[in-house]
């Protein structure tokens, strides 16, 4: 039973550009979380997907964006990167929203 | 604002010993407390978790102890072993985890042989 996947597993891009993160969900699971850890600190909620719709938002600006497609999966986007967006970027999925979420390896975004 | 403060930011056991890490929080509408094990180039992985209306959770070695009068909770690894080597994140949630996950900002430990 495959666990949560994300790709890539790292990345390197420069200021200005876009990138697109992927997640597939664990089995049987259907809400999508994604969260941005900074080196040496907690992960930080961005946002929850649910249902194909963005159900909560954290302190994040608009320039993260997100989708859920009808088998669950998820995108995360970043427009206009700055060096502050160099973090590992989580994903995270649930039965449903409330349950435990479980955790992928993460993203490595580097930015030059 | 910080609302999940972790201490400490590192510790050093001897393996046999007692690790032991303590969270504060702010928001009294939490009610749902997870700890979270975090391997070198590994996402967080969901150890323990405790619910405000129990004051302690043992799961084998890993206790949560909970004092909702003082708003804190520690976790306590018993009998630590040099595979417990890893960054420990608190969390709390609202809602029942129907709310987002505010986590504590890590303590990496360290079990020496």
């Amino acid at each position: 039973d495959a666990g949560v996947t994300q790709s890539p597993t790292h990345l390197i891009k420069t200021r200005g550009q876009q990138v697109t993160l992927r997640c597939s969900p664990k089995s049987g699971h259907d809400t999508v979380s994604w969260y941005q850890q900074a080196l040496g600190q907690g992960p930080q909620f961005i946002f929850q997907y649910y249902e194909e719709e963005e159900r909560q938002r954290g302190n994040f600006p608009d320039r993260f964006s997100g989708h859920q497609f009808p088998n669950y999966s998820s995108e995360l986007n970043v427009n206009a990167l700055l060096l502050g967006d160099s973090a590992l970027y989580l994903c995270a999925s649930s039965l449903t929203p409330g349950k435990p979420q479980h955790f992928g390896d993460g993203t490595r975004l580097s930015i030059l | 604002q910080q609302q999940v403060k972790q201490s400490p930011q590192s510790l050093i056991v001897q393996k046999g010993g007692i690790s032991i890490i303590n969270c504060a929080y702010e928001n009294t509408a939490f009610d749902y407390f997870p700890w979270y094990q975090q391997f070198p180039g590994k996402g967080p992985a969901l150890l323990i978790a405790i619910r405000p209306d129990v004051s302690e959770k043992k799961e084998g070695r890993f206790t949560i102890s909970f004092n909702k009068s003082a708003k804190q909770f520690s976790l306590h690894i018993m009998d630590s072993q040099p595979g417990d080597s890893a960054t420990y994140f608190c969390a709390a949630t609202e809602n029942s985890g129907y709310s987002t996950l505010t986590f504590g900002k890590g303590t990496m430990l360290l079990v020496s042989p």
